[in-house]
């Protein structure tokens, strides 16, 4: 089945440290995202990807950097994690715009 | 940017009786609303969604309402069973903004056996 996934699964980081979570899918879908969820908070949008030329800030970027490699590849790199980006994080793709989006099995990240 | 607010944070129902969930809006252009459910440590998943020029969309036990002047739209599960047990988050997509969606806070919807 097509789908989206994640790498790692589960990080603990030091403060600092520069680190890089991956997102690939098998969907076909030109659009690509990065959520982060926090409890009692939802989820956010930290950038957006149209395609492999195009990168939009979401509502929470500051602190954080994307890259699209490739059409089904999108990764999102923490130059120097800092405690506060301890959370869970999704990658999301859709079709388009203004349709289904199916999520990652998400990152756990625990930043000390 | 859209901004939107979900009610109630937790909601406890017995089984077999109906659950609501209301969520607001604030950008007038926003056009599509999905509702997700995420069980405990799984990813979030569509279960139903309404687009700005449908008032009422159904799905078997699961229904969403949108009322654009008032700028809400609600959830409504029926016949409730434990499996219906889980998070549930509303998100708007705005027309002219960001590509991406703005979810509200989440409900966290127990089914009392």
């Amino acid at each position: 089945d097509a789908d989206v996934t994640q790498t790692p699964r589960n990080r603990i980081t030091k403060t600092g440290k520069r680190i890089m979570l991956e997102c690939s899918q098998t969907k076909g879908h030109d659009r690509m995202y990065w959520y982060r969820q926090d409890p009692g908070l939802g989820l956010r949008l930290i950038y957006y990807s149209f395609d492999v030329k195009d990168i939009n800030k979401g509502e929470i970027s500051d602190g954080y950097s994307v890259s699209r490699q490739a059409q089904a590849k999108f990764s999102l790199s923490l130059e120097s994690a800092i405690p506060n980006q301890t959370a869970l994080y999704f990658c999301a793709t859709s079709r388009g715009s203004h349709n289904e989006q199916f999520f990652g099995p998400g990152t756990r990240l625990t930043v000390l | 940017g859209e901004n939107v607010e979900q009610h109630p944070s937790t909601l406890s129902v017995q089984e077999g009786d109906s659950a609501v969930i209301k969520c607001t809006y604030s950008d007038s252009a926003s056009n599509y609303f999905p509702w997700y459910k995420q069980e405990l440590g799984k990813r979030p998943q569509l279960i139903i969604d309404i687009r700005s020029n449908v008032g009422e969309k159904k799905d078997q036990r699961i229904a969403v309402t949108l009322n654009k002047t008032a700028k809400h739209f609600s959830l409504h599960i029926t016949e409730t069973q434990p499996e219906d047990s889980a998070v549930y988050f509303c998100a708007a997509f705005s027309g002219g903004g960001a590509d991406g969606l703005t979810f509200g806070k989440g409900t966290h919807l127990i089914i009392q056996p």
